[in-house]
């Protein structure tokens, strides 16, 4: 079975903290991608970042990282010097191939940033 | 710059209503898909569309139908609208490659059933 497990329900950080949001997902495909998602008080979906099963390396993007890592199957992301703007529903995603082209999303983290 | 559209953004319905959510992408993308957001929940998948001519069932299918009318739309219906249906519905589309997928999202319709 396909599952992404968010445990993080809500997390509360005060601004210029760094914040790490968990990821941890299940799949027997050997070919799949991890995605991360943002979705602000305003509704829409905003793509953040999509890593490929075959590709562990770390990514950053200005404030944003991503640590991948097979051997605990888990794709966590950091916002380093987080800003009230970073407040937002967090989602991780995964998406496989064997099962018709599907993307199983996690539960999602609440990230709140307070000045 | 259009992206993946969705029509209407909110509407009420009584019980029993019925409505189709509808859904248009101009990307050319082969795979279009429709989830619901529940509070506390995340997005569950209801149906999906693999390629133009085929309709699966997602997490969630029961209560829906969906008619992949082209490659461009997609659309949702409720047949007999249930207050459990009230939700956010997301339409979405990637191009099912594996190289190159990444998967786009509506902005999402907002929908009570009373």
């Amino acid at each position: 079975a396909q599952k992404v497990t968010q445990a993080q329900t809500e997390i509360s950080v005060v601004e210029k903290e760094d914040v790490t949001l968990d990821c941890v997902y299940e799949t027997r495909d050997t070919t799949y991608y991890l995605f991360w998602y943002k979705q602000p008080p305003s509704g829409e979906l905003v793509f953040l970042i999509r890593r490929n099963s075959f590709d562990e390396q770390n990514e950053i993007s200005g404030r944003y990282s991503w640590n991948f890592q097979k051997s605990t199957s888990s794709f966590n992301f950091t916002i380093t010097a987080s800003q009230v703007v970073d407040s937002a529903v967090y989602f991780c995603a995964l998406y496989f191939t064997g099962g018709g082209n599907k993307l199983t999303f996690g539960t999602g983290t609440q990230l709140k940033v307070e000045l | 710059n259009a992206g993946v559209t969705q029509t209407p953004k909110f509407q009420v319905l009584k019980t029993g209503q019925s409505m189709t959510l509808q859904c248009a992408q101009d990307m050319n993308h082969n795979s279009m898909y429709w989830y619901r957001q529940d509070p506390g929940m995340g997005l569950r998948l209801i149906y999906y569309s693999a390629s133009e001519g085929t309709t699966d069932k997602g997490e969630v299918p029961n209560g829906y139908n969906v008619s992949r009318l082209n490659k461009r739309e997609f659309s949702l219906r409720l047949e007999s609208a249930a207050p459990s249906q009230t939700s956010v519905y997301f339409c979405a589309s990637s191009d099912g490659r594996i190289s190159g997928n990444t998967i786009y999202f509506g902005e999402g319709s907002w929908l009570t059933v009373v």
